[in-house]
């Protein structure tokens, strides 16, 4: 296990709502990242925090937001679900860079209704 | 614009056979890494093997062996005497040095089914 963890494990929301994903990174890692996984398709990445701050950024719309907190813990937040923002969402965290390995957590499965 | 493809969408084979799985990458950085990290029906994305660009040298753990060819763009991944325990879907990845971050670019993944 690489002592990433996340929550909920599943969640059903329905168009409109919003939500919030919880990740936890490994002890000693000071980078937390996020990707979401469409079924059947490879991790596409969301962002990057890094101290607090935002690192990077993938394509995706504003309403994907991100918070890292001082103990390096982190949260997703997605406004105004859409049916497209089903997937699994994945928290990875790492030391920072670029040669560093992410190591994953177990995922949210977010079904949005 | 960086790429990772692997164009073996899923191979089947039976328990002992080895299995080769292709990863073909894109970038324009001249420092870079691959990946390989393997997804079980659980979810969670295991990671293998990092290896970065100026490394060339063939890596083997096991039963796992990479071989990594620049001049191919390639980074293939073998498993000898396949068991059943090792059915997952096998994502290939690259992380770029065109940034600050170390996001990483993954393929669309290879299906492995060992079959008893």
């Amino acid at each position: 296990e690489t002592g990433v963890t996340q929550s909920p494990t599943h969640l059903i929301k329905t168009r409109g709502q919003q939500v919030t994903l919880r990740c936890s990174s490994q002890s000693g890692h000071n980078t937390v990242s996020w990707y979401q996984q469409a079924l059947g398709q490879g991790p596409q990445f969301i962002f990057q925090y890094y101290r607090e701050e935002e690192n990077g950024r993938g394509n995706f719309p504003p309403r994907f937001s991100g918070l890292q907190f001082p103990n390096y813990s982190s949260e997703l937040n997605v406004n105004a679900l859409e049916l497209d923002d089903s997937a699994l969402y994945l928290c990875a965290s790492s030391s920072q860079g670029m040669k560093e390995t992410q190591y994953f957590g177990p995922g949210t499965r977010l079904l949005v209704l | 614009a960086q790429k990772v493809t692997q164009a073996q969408t899923e191979i089947s084979v039976v328990e002992k056979e080895d299995v080769t799985l292709d990863c073909v990458y894109e970038t324009r950085d001249t420092t870079y890494y691959l990946f390989w990290y393997k997804q079980p029906p659980s979810g969670e994305l295991v990671f293998l093997i990092r290896r970065n660009s100026f490394d060339e040298q063939n890596e083997i753990s096991g039963r796992y062996s990479w071989n990594f060819q620049k001049s191919t763009s390639s980074f293939n991944f073998t498993i000898t005497a396949s068991q059943v325990v090792d059915s997952a879907v096998y994502f290939c990845a690259l992380s770029g040095y065109g940034g600050a971050t170390n996001k990483l670019i993954f393929g669309t993944g290879t299906l492995l089914a060992v079959q008893p």
